[in-house]
């Protein structure tokens, strides 16, 4: 049973361009989580989503970011016109739909802004 | 500010000693987890303790949870240079985002 996948695990921008990264999910998994890890700190929730469902993006800056879960295909976490500050790793989790509390998490994507 | 406050940030011991990393919270919880990270690396879920728990094992590890003081205690016994991570205590409502500490960095030397 393959874990949660993420692509890419490194990601170079420039600084005005887009990156795109992506989650899937454990197999049998609807819900995930994307987070945020900034050098040397722990991780901060951004955005919870089921299929073709934002539950909660409270954690989403207000402008560049979207994240969405179509039916079909892996999550996608979309940040518009990157700056330096974006570098960071980002890392997806994903639970089952029964309401348990533990989360899986992926491998992440480090995002560096040059 | 994040939910959980870590203490100590880091902490550096011998082979075979026993590691303890603190975890306090600021709200009410329904569940507790503790994670790790290795260098670089994704977290891989270590225990979960739920509000009405007061401790739980799993192997070398012993977690409690203390919901009057609003705090947690991960014990690491006879610990290994394996163990040498980054832990990390979070804290989850219910079935929503898990809010995370700001890490313990543990090195365990041979």
């Amino acid at each position: 049973n393959a874990g949660v996948m993420q692509n890419p695990r490194h990601l170079v921008r420039r600084r005005g361009q887009e990156a795109r990264l992506r989650c899937s999910p454990m197999k049998g998994h609807s819900h995930v989580y994307w987070y945020r890890q900034l050098p040397e700190e722990g991780l901060k929730f951004m955005v919870y989503l089921q299929k073709e469902n934002i539950i909660d993006e409270s954690g989403m800056p207000k402008e560049r970011f979207s994240a969405e879960f179509p039916k079909e295909g892996p999550s996608i976490l979309r940040i518009q016109q990157v700056v330096r500050g974006d570098s960071a790793a980002y890392f997806c989790a994903s639970t089952t739909p029964t309401g348990a509390y533990e989360q899986y998490f992926g491998p992440g994507t480090r995002l560096t802004v040059t | 500010s994040q939910q959980g406050e870590e203490d100590p940030q880091a902490l550096s011991i011998q082979e075979g000693e026993n590691a303890t990393m603190n975890c306090s919270y600021k709200t009410s919880i329904n569940n507790l987890q503790w994670y790790r990270q290795n260098s670089g690396r994704g977290l891989v879920h270590l225990i979960l303790i739920r509000s009405n728990e007061r401790e739980k094992h799993s192997g070398r590890l012993r977690v409690t949870l203390d919901t009057s003081k609003k705090s947690s205690s991960l014990l690491i016994t006879a610990s290994r240079a394996a163990d040498t991570a980054s832990y990390f205590c979070a804290t989850g409502v219910n079935t929503d985002k898990l809010i995370f500490g700001t890490g313990t960095r543990l090195q365990v030397f041979p």
